[in-house]
């Protein structure tokens, strides 16, 4: 089956420390990203990357940080300087980074808890 | 002003109902528009895809863009109870691998 996995479901976290968030796929998609969604609220670009080795900070990037070693991973690390990471957190990949096709695919998300 | 505006709801309807959900943006660049349905503690799931202006139709849903008025809209004719879910607006300025702007997302119930 191809598609977009991520783990764990469930994540609960202490205060002061930090978790890492996996995105996995396996559509061979260019671009993947990282979204926040709070209750009442739209969706919110954490980081995005284009290409293998390059990524660039969204809109709410504080307290996060990522990596992209491989097309088919993206995690999303939440350090302890995000404030308040408590949220659901979604990975999209697009089949392209150029041309003219901007359809994103979703993961399934990861709810993280901070205790 | 924000970017795209969308009302969330909750907007509740009964079962074979005709449901408008629509989204404003600001922004006059916007040429990709798409819908999304979330439902509950899932990842969002593309339903409708439109390029610049006009009308797309699939099955019972019906995207519509009016540049000229920036608004979109989303059509669900026969609605049906599965139709429950929240639906996401999106859009962007340019091609594919930059991020997309979303709406709030409105909820809809449709009853049995």
């Amino acid at each position: 089956d191809g598609g977009i996995t991520q783990s764990p479901k469930y994540l609960f976290r202490k205060e002061g420390q930090n978790v890492t968030l996996s995105c996995e796929q396996n559509l061979n998609h260019d671009a993947m990203y990282w979204y926040r969604q709070d209750p009442g609220q739209g969706l919110r670009l954490i980081y995005y990357s284009q290409i293998v080795n390059d990524f660039q900070k969204g809109d709410i990037a504080e307290g996060y940080s990522v990596s992209r070693e491989k097309k088919e991973s993206f995690p999303l690390t939440v350090t302890s300087a995000q404030k308040n990471p408590t949220a659901f957190y979604l990975c999209a990949s697009n089949p392209s980074a150029s041309g003219a096709y901007n359809e994103q695919f979703f993961g399934p998300g990861t709810r993280l808890t901070v205790l | 002003q924000k970017e795209v505006e969308q009302d969330p709801g909750p907007l509740s309807v009964p079962e074979g109902a005709i449901v408008s959900l629509n989204c404003t943006y600001s922004n006059s660049a916007f040429q990709y528009f798409m819908w999304y349905r979330q439902y509950s503690r899932k990842g969002p799931e593309l339903l409708m895809y439109t390029y610049s202006s006009g009308n797309k139709e699939d099955g019972r849903f019906t995207a519509q863009v009016d540049k000229s008025s920036k608004y979109i809209s989303l059509f669900i004719r026969d609605s049906q109870p599965s139709d429950s879910a929240t639906y996401l607006c999106a859009m962007s300025a340019n091609q594919a691998g930059t991020a997309l702007i979303f709406g709030k997302g409105t909820t809809l119930s449709v009853s049995s």
